[in-house]
């Protein structure tokens, strides 16, 4: 069964300051992999995904991902940490069995940003 | 486009009630999933429906359903509410594009409030 496993519950970083958020999953195939940020009061908007084509993969705002299967990680990072950035961030996994849409989310980090 | 849509936006109901829930997907996509979210629980699957049929489930009772009309439009019902379904409730749409898992695009979801 697929899982994932969000490493830190809650990030503090300054802003200009570089972001890491932590992420490992476990699937028992080639897994689809996603990151989704949700502001509050808002919906999830998705970041970025993975789908085995490369494994850096680059989504909106400046966020990018490495898929590191020796390592069953998927962390998030961004060069440089904005205010606006301040959210909860989900790393998700689909558990793709004959094209079911389901994702299984993990426990989510909070990002703060400070000025 | 136009994104996901989700009425009403917040509800309050007392506990013994029944609720309904509905979800207009983007133009064009024809799975629709719903997911519970809770500060406890964190983001959980619900169920799929795909062409007016529901092709995946998640580990809820029975008083949470669902269904899907040939438009893709998609409602959730909760009968017999209790306190513990107080949550935000998200619905996603995705293409459901034959040979893999699709990206899921998140409405702004349902605040429910049981009393």
């Amino acid at each position: 069964a697929q899982s994932v496993t969000q490493l830190d519950s809650h990030v503090s970083v300054s802003e200009g300051t570089p972001v890491l958020l932590r992420c490992n999953y476990s699937s028992s195939y080639s897994p689809s992999l996603f990151w989704y940020v949700q502001h509050p009061n808002k919906g999830l908007q998705l970041l970025l995904k993975y789908t085995s084509a490369a494994t850096l993969v680059k989504g909106i705002n400046g966020f990018e991902a490495e898929f590191k299967k020796s390592e069953t990680s998927f962390h998030l990072t961004k060069p440089s940490a904005h205010m606006s950035d301040a959210a909860e961030y989900f790393c998700v996994v689909s558990d793709f069995a004959g094209n079911t849409g389901k994702l299984i989310f993990g426990q989510g980090t909070t990002l703060q940003v400070k000025p | 486009k136009a994104g996901v849509t989700q009425t009403p936006r917040y509800l309050i109901k007392t506990r013994g009630q029944q609720v309904t829930l509905s979800c207009s997907p983007i133009s064009g996509h024809r799975s629709v999933s719903w997911y519970q979210q809770t500060p406890g629980q964190g983001l959980q699957f619900l169920f799929e429906y795909f062409s007016e049929t529901q092709r995946n489930k998640g580990n809820f009772p029975g008083r949470f359903s669902g269904r899907q009309f040939s438009n893709s439009r998609s409602e959730m019902n909760v009968s017999t509410l209790e306190l513990g379904d107080s949550a935000l409730y998200l619905c996603a749409s995705s293409l459901a594009l034959a040979g893999g898992p699709d990206t899921q695009y998140f409405g702004p979801g349902t605040r429910l409030t049981v009393l």
